[in-house]
């Protein structure tokens, strides 16, 4: 069974500084990945996804991630915050075939003015 | 409007009572989802449907039922609430072509009971 690991519950950034949130994933086929954005009171948002070809994926509000099958990790990052990056990250991963996904735990991004 | 939509937002029950939450959405995607979103655990799939009158379970459907009669509804029933139902539930539509690989989301039902 294929499951994902956010190891970070929480993390602060000041503002204007890089973030890295991490995502491990474990899986006996190919998987399709995905991060999703839910800003407070709201539902989750598409931010990007990596369904194959390059293992470097951009997203919406400048976000990107990379997939490295042989740590099979999907780490998610952005060069620099802004205070409306606040918000809850969740990653999933959905095994090739299958319609469903599963998500990590979540980890929320908190952005220090 | 387009997109998908839960009904009701925010929901107060009681023990044993019997509660169904609405989702609708306008795009006819083949494939929608129930999910319940509670702290420390993320999202977790109760149920999903691949096309109107199929329904299959996900990792926590007990103690729900759900049915899909038309391709754009998909109602979530909790037939006797318990304590532990007490979550915010989203509901999700996957489609065909370039959506394919993506779900989309409602805004969630709040539920809470007592």
């Amino acid at each position: 069974a294929q499951s994902v690991t956010q190891l970070d519950s929480q993390v602060p950034v000041f503002e204007e500084a890089p973030v890295e949130l991490r995502c491990n994933y474990s899986s006996s086929v190919s998987v399709y990945l995905f991060w999703y954005v839910q800003y407070p009171n709201q539902g989750l948002q598409l931010l990007l996804k990596y369904l194959s070809g390059s293992t470097l994926v951009k997203g919406i509000n400048g976000f990107e991630a990379e997939f490295n099958k042989s740590q099979t990790s999907f780490h998610l990052r952005k060069p620099s915050v802004h205070i409306s990056d606040t918000a809850e990250y969740f990653c999933a991963v959905r095994d090739f075939g299958n319609e469903k996904l599963t998500f990590g735990t979540g980890t929320r991004l908190t952005i220090i003015p | 409007d387009a997109g998908i939509t839960q009904s009701p937002r925010y929901k107060i029950t009681e023990t044993g009572r019997q509660v169904t939450l609405m989702c609708h959405q306008t795009w006819s995607h083949s494939y929608m989802f129930w999910y319940r979103q509670d702290l420390g655990h993320g999202l977790r799939l109760i149920y999903y449907s691949a096309a109107a009158d199929i329904t299959d379970k996900g990792e926590v459907p007990d103690g729900y039922v759900v049915s899909r009669s038309k391709t754009e509804n998909f109602p979530l029933t909790l037939e006797s609430a318990t304590r532990s139902q007490t979550s915010v539930y989203f509901c999700a539509s996957g489609g065909t072509g370039v959506t394919y690989n993506e779900q989309f989301f409602g805004p969630g039902t709040r539920l809470t009971v007592l």
